[in-house]
């Protein structure tokens, strides 16, 4: 079956524009997330959105980033006034919530976008 | 902050080797202990997602042992082949999130022919 599939795979931007990334996760998936990779660092978590309820922003770095996710289906991340140190790659992942909300699943991850901030 | 650390960062090993990476962890509040393999401009794939202490999983020549108490995890590659080249990632859970997963920084392996 299709997997989680993120869009654009690269991105070159100047310094100070806003830039748009998209995710699709797997169908049925009801819980979303995004991460990051800056150079030389470990994935760091960003957001968490889990049906209708209100997302867990906690890993957002500044009030410049924001994201969307539309019922159970498509989330876009924006990143406003990008700084050089966006750039990384961001990493969307969906997963199953069992029973009684539990989060054990695994989480499947998309390939990626590459953002390049100049 | 959660504190996931592992060990070795990289690794290169002869094809037909075994070897083996440690992953260390919070043992307080523990919920889940996933591990990932990611080669470059793939998508992590998911190799094991292991819950209880004691736990041992294994994926073909793969595999992963789990000790909640001490904090930590193995996993082992028997019989390196050069397409288990990536980065192994291992995340880690706790009871209070059990939502986002933390990530060590990983270990690179490199097999070579």
């Amino acid at each position: 079956g299709a997997g989680v599939s993120q869009s654009p795979s690269n991105k070159v931007t100047e310094k100070g524009k806003d830039v748009e990334l998209r995710c699709d996760p797997i169908s049925g998936h009801t819980a979303l997330y995004w991460y990051r990779q800056r150079l030389g660092q470990g994935l760091e978590f960003l957001i968490y959105f889990q049906g209708n309820s209100a997302p867990d922003k906690s890993g957002l770095p500044s009030d410049r980033f924001s994201a969307e996710r539309t019922g159970e289906s498509v989330s876009t991340l924006t990143i406003q006034r990008t700084q050089q140190e966006d750039s990384a790659v961001y990493l969307c992942a969906s997963s199953l919530v069992g029973r009684e909300g539990l989060h054990q699943e695994t989480q499947y991850f998309g390939p990626g976008t590459r953002l390049l901030v100049l | 902050i959660l504190n996931v650390e592992q060990s070795p960062q990289s690794l290169h090993v002869q094809e037909g080797d075994s070897t083996n990476f440690t992953c260390s962890f919070p043992s307080s509040n523990f919920y889940a202990l996933h591990w990932y393999r990611w080669e470059t401009a793939k998508s992590p794939e998911a190799l094991f997602v292991m819950t209880l202490n004691g736990d041992e999983k294994k994926k073909g020549r793969i595999s992963a042992t789990l000790n909640t108490k001490e904090g930590y995890s193995y996993l082992y590659i028997k019989g390196s082949q050069p397409e288990d080249s990536a980065t192994y990632l291992c995340a880690f859970t706790d009871s209070g999130s059990a939502r986002q997963l933390t990530f060590g920084s990983g270990t690179q392996l490199t097999v070579l022919p």
